[in-house]
């Protein structure tokens, strides 16, 4: 199986400022379509997980442009240029390339 | 708007068994693999199984081989897991979700599994 391993587990961050979480694969997500099979979930307090990024850097519909993905290979990060007080949750990073799709651990971001 | 809707999930004694269900509405459901994630309380996400457009092509995580068996019924747009010999490691809130990794995903509510 595809182990993802996040990185910071917790993450505090004060209102305006930038997050980042980073998220690497023990093997290379890369498709034969050229796609990176990765996305990020945000899991909001209550909720169910929603798709912020998916193919490592495209921003699902509706998720604000403050939210970005980037990497390639086995390496990824998603960044927040400004976090606001709704991002607080759960952030996972998750590859689809091969079954059992797997998750990284989760990322707890809190605000100051 | 699109929704899925999961029910079926209770408190069930172990080695019994349970059968979900995921409605789904408004987006053509024939036309999207289908997936189960479940979540224990307290922890991360776990990916369970999917089923492709046509149920043709199924994929089970080894935790749950054998004991669950994931289905759909396109002429009722829903999608199906039915549950046996539950273990209380199965305890958890189970989550159906559209095209997961695919760039339309989306994710139901989800419904809580409890076996004790």
């Amino acid at each position: 199986d595809i182990v993802m391993t996040q990185s910071p587990l917790s993450l505090p961050v004060t209102p305006g400022e930038p997050a980042s979480i980073s998220c690497r694969s023990s093997q290379s997500l890369l498709h034969d379509n050229g796609n990176h099979f990765f996305s990020w979930y945000l899991q909001k307090p209550g909720q169910s997980p929603q798709v912020l990024i998916y193919w490592a850097s495209n921003r699902a519909s509706g998720v604000p442009d403050r939210f970005s993905g980037s990497g390639a290979g086995t390496d990824f990060t998603l960044k927040i240029s400004r976090v606001q007080a709704e991002d607080v949750g759960v952030y996972y990073c998750m590859q689809g390339l091969q079954t059992p799709y797997t998750f990284g651990q989760g990322t707890k971001l809190e605000i100051k | 708007e699109v929704q899925l809707v999961e029910s079926g999930g209770v408190l069930v004694q172990p080695g019994g068994s349970l059968r979900l269900s995921c409605a789904a509405a408004g987006y053509i459901f024939s036309r999207y693999w289908m997936h189960w994630v479940r979540q224990a309380p307290g922890k991360g996400l776990v990916w369970v199984s999917r089923i492709n457009e046509d149920g043709t092509t199924i994929d089970y995580a080894d935790s749950v081989k054998g004991r669950f068996t994931i289905s759909r019924d396109n002429a009722k747009n829903t999608l199906y897991l039915q549950m046996n010999s539950l273990r209380a490691e199965d305890t958890a809130v189970y989550y159906c979700a559209r095209d997961v990794a695919g760039g339309d995903d989306y994710w139901g509510q989800g419904t809580l599994v409890t076996v004790s």
